[in-house]
Order: structure tokens, then C-alpha cells, then sequence
């Protein structure tokens, strides 16, 4: 069974731009998150999709920051404009089903650096 | 608001026996889950524990005591592989709440 993918791994945009991060979860898992990593701190929750509905977004910090499920599957997070302090690390997680959410598989994460 | 607390920072020999401490407070509870982390890699799930108590899986452990809002992650015969990050996450139904995470540094 194929992970839990994302895409770019490295991202490098200058303040002001446009970057679209995409995220294939493991297939048949309903649930897809999304979470930020802020060097040394907390991984930050920003929001869950179950299949192609958001169910929280409570997490996303602003409304430069877009999230779409299309049809279910993959994930995309659109973050426009950027700024300094969206830097950070973006990782994509996947789990089952919905209530089964606890053993999340993650995938290696998208390093942004936003200059 | 959600907080969890874990130790930055644990250093340990090889073959010992390490514990990594978690607290927590958050507005709903449903399970405590711990994840590893190796250096630029992807977590990856370790253990959950929903009931007070503790889980054995090989040579990891995890405790709860929900009425502490505390639980710990306990390694055994540490090998150089688990130098990692360890993270937990508090869990309410399926949202969930990361610590920072605790740097474990197995020396030989």
C-alpha cells in the first residue's frame, strides 16, 4: 500500500506569492488532515476534511489559506499571498474512517520557506 | 485553550530505559496518541491510549491516567535508531492537539 505523499518537499517563494501544496493520502482513507510544524514548536492542526466535506477548519490561520478535496482523493492547500511567518513545515495526514481517526498516516511534509 | 507539555529535550545510553512525560490540558478528551519522528522524516504513529492504564507494544509503552491528564511514552533496551523526535497528541473525537515534541538522543 502506497504512503501517504506530498508534493513540492521544498518550496522556496518570496513574500507575495502564490504557492499550491498537494497532498495523495493513502487510498480508501476518508479522513485527510492538515497540519503546520513552526521550528521547535507544536504540530498545529489547521483542518480535516471526510472525504471532499471540511469538517473543521477552526485551525487554518487566515483566509489567505485555501483547502480543497477534490472528488474525496488528493488535497490541495493554497496559501495567497504569502507571508514571513507562514514558513514552516506542511504535512498532509490520512486515517480511515471517520471516528477511526486516532492512527493517522502522515506523509514526509512540504519544507516552505517564505523569503 | 488546548496545552501539552513534554520535555524538550531527553538524552540516554544505549540499552537503557527511557520515559518521555506528557501533560495536557484541553477542552475534550477522547484519547492520548504518540508519534515518532526521525529527522526530516514523516511521523509515525506509535500508540494510543483511550482507557487509564498502560498499552505494551514490544519494547514501547504508553500510560494514561486521564483523572492526571498526564501520560508517558516508555522505551526499553534503547537502540541508536530511536534517536527521534517523540510527539504526543491529544485527540478530541477527530481533532487533534500536537506538544512540541521531545528530542531523544541515544548515545552508544
Amino acid at each position: 500500500e502506497a504512503g501517504v505523499t506530498q508534493f513540492p518537499s521544498h518550496s522556496v517563494i518570496e513574500k507575495g506569492q502564490t504557492v499550491t501544496l498537494r497532498c495523495d493520502p493513502i487510498s480508501g482513507h476518508d479522513n485527510l488532515y492538515w497540519y503546520r510544524r513552526v521550528m521547535g514548536k507544536e504540530i498545529k492542526f489547521l483542518l480535516h476534511f471526510v472525504k471532499e466535506s471540511k469538517q473543521d477548519e477552526s485551525g487554518m490561520p487566515n483566509n489567505r489559506f485555501l483547502a480543497e478535496r477534490t472528488g474525496g482523493t488528493y488535497s490541495t492547500l493554497k496559501v495567497q499571498p504569502a507571508e514571513l511567518e507562514d514558513s514552516g513545515v506542511y504535512f498532509c495526514a490520512s486515517s480511515r474512517s471517520y471516528g477511526d481517526g486516532y492512527e493517522q498516516y502522515f506523509g514526509p511534509g512540504t519544507r516552505l520557506t517564505v523569503t | 485553550g488546548q496545552s501539552l507539555e513534554q520535555p524538550s529535550e531527553v538524552t540516554a545510553v544505549e540499552g537503557a530505559i527511557v520515559q518521555i512525560n506528557c501533560t495536557y490540558q484541553t477542552s475534550g478528551f477522547y484519547g492520548l496518541s504518540w508519534y515518532q519522528q526521525h529527522d526530516g522524516g514523516a511521523p509515525t504513529f506509535l500508540s494510543y491510549n483511550a482507557l487509564d492504564g498502560l498499552e505494551e507494544t514490544g519494547r514501547f509503552s504508553s500510560f494514561l491516567s486521564r483523572s492526571d491528564s498526564y501520560g508517558y511514552l516508555l522505551l526499553q533496551e534503547l537502540q541508536m535508531k530511536d534517536s527521534a523526535s517523540y510527539f504526543c497528541a491529544v485527540s478530541n473525537f477527530n481533532k487533534f492537539y500536537f506538544g512540541s515534541g521531545t528530542k531523544l538522543n541515544v548515545k552508544p
